[in-house]
């Protein structure tokens, strides 16, 4: 079955500390893949995609997330994290072909310490 | 270019009521998702929508829930008879056929 594991459902870093969020699918094909970040109460912001080329896709705010079918992995990075970075992120993956529904992880929620 | 509008932001229902939620996609999208938050999960994806047709309803539920998008207007999540597992936020997403999805602000729905 088509799944998204985000292992990770609370992780807490320093302000300035790097970040690596996971994410792993299990899917028949190669996806389409997704970060979205979520604050609270609010609706989901697209930081990056991967469809195809350079395994690594820069995003928004710094990020970035690098695709590696061996592992079968799409893991989010920030170099520095700043305050305003916690929130809750959701890794996705859709199918290249036919329905474009989305199948999210469970998500990982970040706190940031000042 | 505004941006995927949903309304109401919050809606609270009695139980046995009926909820109509409501979903203007980005301006050029054609495509409509809509996908449930229960409190501490994930999204779980509902249906996915084009123009008067409904392309895959698989995480519909069989009873109570339907959708549409018609030719004019905003595409319509309808909930008949709510009842309390129905309370959490809705979202829809909308789409080109490039398939990059982007999000309304949500509907929360509580019943009382």
């Amino acid at each position: 079955a088509q799944s998204v594991t985000q292992p990770d459902i609370h992780i807490t870093v320093s302000e300035g500390a790097s970040l690596e969020l996971r994410c792993n699918y299990s899917y028949g094909a190669t996806p389409y893949l997704f970060w979205y970040v979520q604050s609270p109460g609010q609706g989901l912001q697209l930081l990056l995609k991967y469809f195809s080329g350079d395994t690594l896709v820069q995003g928004i705010k710094g990020f970035e997330a690098e695709f590696k079918r061996s592992q079968s992995s799409f893991n989010l990075r920030k170099p520095s994290v700043h305050w305003s970075d916690a929130a809750e992120y959701f890794c996705a993956v859709h199918r290249m072909q036919g329905t474009y529904k989305y199948i999210f992880g469970t998500g990982t929620r970040l706190k940031v310490l000042a | 270019n505004a941006g995927v509008m949903q309304n109401p932001r919050h809606l609270v229902r009695r139980r046995g009521q009926e909820a109509r939620l409501r979903c203007s996609p980005m301006k050029g999208h054609s495509h409509v998702y809509w996908y449930r938050q229960l409190p501490e999960e994930g999204l779980k994806f509902m249906v996915y929508l084009q123009k008067e047709n409904i392309i895959d309803e698989s995480g519909m539920p069989k009873e109570r829930f339907s959708a549409e998008f018609p030719k004019e207007g905003p595409s319509i999540l309808r909930i008949q008879q709510v009842v309390r597992g129905d309370s959490a936020a809705y979202f829809c997403a909308s789409s080109t056929q490039e398939g990059t999805q982007y999000f309304g602000p949500g509907t929360r729905l509580l019943v009382l």
